[in-house]
């Protein structure tokens, strides 16, 4: 399996922008467009932010937005809010070889 | 709106087969997408334990295909998952979802805690 790497946390101050990385290879995030990422609040279930890199789901605010350099996928939080404090994790299909996903292991984001 | 709920025990004996059902409402199951399981021990990160398409065709994580049957029952619109031989290391909040063929997760179940305790 594929390993995909994010920071551990971030933070930011209420209205500013953050980033959230999510580092694979060549091989991986390199290769396919099948990344997406999940909102977790604490003690709840992950939700649908961005899939296939850049793509948002009906509901989801314009304030995230996603996209990919090389090996690495990115999620960003323009004017960011509380409410936007969460877990958030990166994931990968991958079909090289096997049918196969993949988690980040996950960005804790603090709203300063 | 398409709801996912999960169901079984919440506390499984080391050795045993955890069982584990996710009843599916407001979409048929056998109109297509596929149906996964994926969990999160208390404090970690996600991890996918397979999925299975609506036809029956079924993919399992490498790490755990040996111990993983993941099974579908059009009838009651619900799917089904089964882990053997559990130790203290598959104690986790265990969720069922809906995803696409590109694997992105669009609808998931509330998340049941399954401890494997004696």
């Amino acid at each position: 399996q594929s390993a995909l790497t994010q920071p551990p946390s971030v933070s930011g101050s209420p209205g500013q922008s953050v980033t959230i990385s999510c580092t694979g290879t060549s091989s991986d995030v390199g290769s396919y467009n099948r990344v997406s990422w999940y909102q977790q609040p604490p003690g709840t279930a992950p939700k649908l932010m961005i899939y296939e890199v850049t793509n948002r789901p009906s509901g989801v605010p314009d304030r995230f937005s996603g996209s990919k350099s090389g090996n690495t996928a990115s999620l960003t939080i323009s004017g960011l809010q509380a409410e936007d404090e969460a877990d958030y994790y990166c994931s990968l299909y991958t079909s090289s070889s096997t049918f196969d996903v993949v988690f980040g292991g996950g960005t804790k984001l603090t709203v300063l | 709106q398409v709801q996912l709920q999960e169901s079984g025990p919440g506390l499984v004996k080391p050795s045993e087969t955890l069982s584990l059902t996710c009843a599916v409402s407001g979409y048929s199951i056998s109109s297509g997408y596929y149906w996964g399981w994926i969990r999160q021990p208390p404090g970690k990160g996600l991890e996918w334990i397979g999925s299975i398409y609506h036809s029956g065709s079924t993919y399992y994580n490498p790490s755990l295909k040996s111990r993983v049957t993941i099974s579908v029952d059009t009838s009651k619109n619900q799917f089904s998952l089964r882990l053997s031989s559990v130790t203290a290391a598959d104690t986790a909040v265990y969720y069922c979802a809906r995803h696409s063929a590109s694997c992105y997760f669009g609808y998931w179940g509330q998340g049941t805690l399954v401890t494997v305790s004696s």
